[in-house]
């Protein structure tokens, strides 16, 4: 694998389940995001890892619960979401100083019914 | 927040023909991203420019960072059908900041 991956790629999951994204990074980043991505909207941050501490949480539902247990891997644990939650979540990761030089996953599209 | 607007929303062009999208904003910024991203897949980082006036070229694509670091632009020539998809710029405030402003994007369309 080189890059940036999720798994699942698509997701459809009812208001009361509990489901996990999981992201990992094959490119000695330090650093990793998750964002969301709705229609005709900008990208939402979400939360920041560097150094596996969260560096950032962007007023995010506590339904969206994050996790990094090392560097590579990057998880998205979801309960109770709500229809509005479904949409394109993006993972991604990027390098010390040159943070702002992100490389993204494909994305795992989900959907709350 | 800091905003990026993207400019325009939308462009559907004829293969062959010149494009130039546009990214906006009040503010300034250490560096500017372009991105673009097709259906299904993630945004894949295009070019980074970080001085203001500066121009880069990858292929038939040119960007350009305003002199006061505050806005973009990126113009392809003789687009193809391979250039379609959604470009995005983004916009970092300070050069050790994990933050990203992104635009909307702008969605270009390639007609053979």
């Amino acid at each position: 694998e080189t890059g940036v991956t999720q798994t699942p790629r698509h997701l459809v999951m009812g208001m009361t389940n509990k489901k996990s994204l999981k992201c990992e990074q094959h490119l000695g980043h330090n650093a990793m995001y998750w964002y969301k991505q709705s229609a005709k909207k900008p990208l939402e941050l979400m939360f920041v890892y560097s150094l596996e501490e969260r560096v950032e949480n962007n007023s995010v539902p506590s339904r969206f619960s994050p996790e990094c247990p090392n560097s590579s891997h990057l998880f998205l644990h979801l309960h109770t979401l709500q229809p509005e939650d479904s949409a394109l979540y993006l993972c991604a990761s990027s390098q010390g100083k040159q943070a702002y030089e992100q490389y993204f996953g494909p994305g795992t599209r989900l959907t709350v019914t | 927040t800091q905003l990026l607007e993207q400019s325009p929303q939308f462009l559907s062009i004829q293969e062959g023909e010149n494009l130039t999208v546009y990214c906006n904003s009040s503010s300034v910024f250490s560096s500017l991203q372009w991105y673009r991203q097709e259906p299904g897949e993630g945004p894949v980082l295009l070019v980074t420019v970080v001085t203001g006036g500066e121009v880069k070229k990858l292929k038939r694509l040119t960007f350009q960072f305003g002199d006061a670091r505050k806005d973009s632009s990126l113009h392809i020539t003789a687009a193809q059908p391979g250039d379609t998809g959604l470009y995005l710029c983004a916009g970092a405030g300070r050069s050790n900041d994990y933050k990203l402003s992104f635009g909307a994007g702008t969605t270009v369309t390639v007609r053979a």
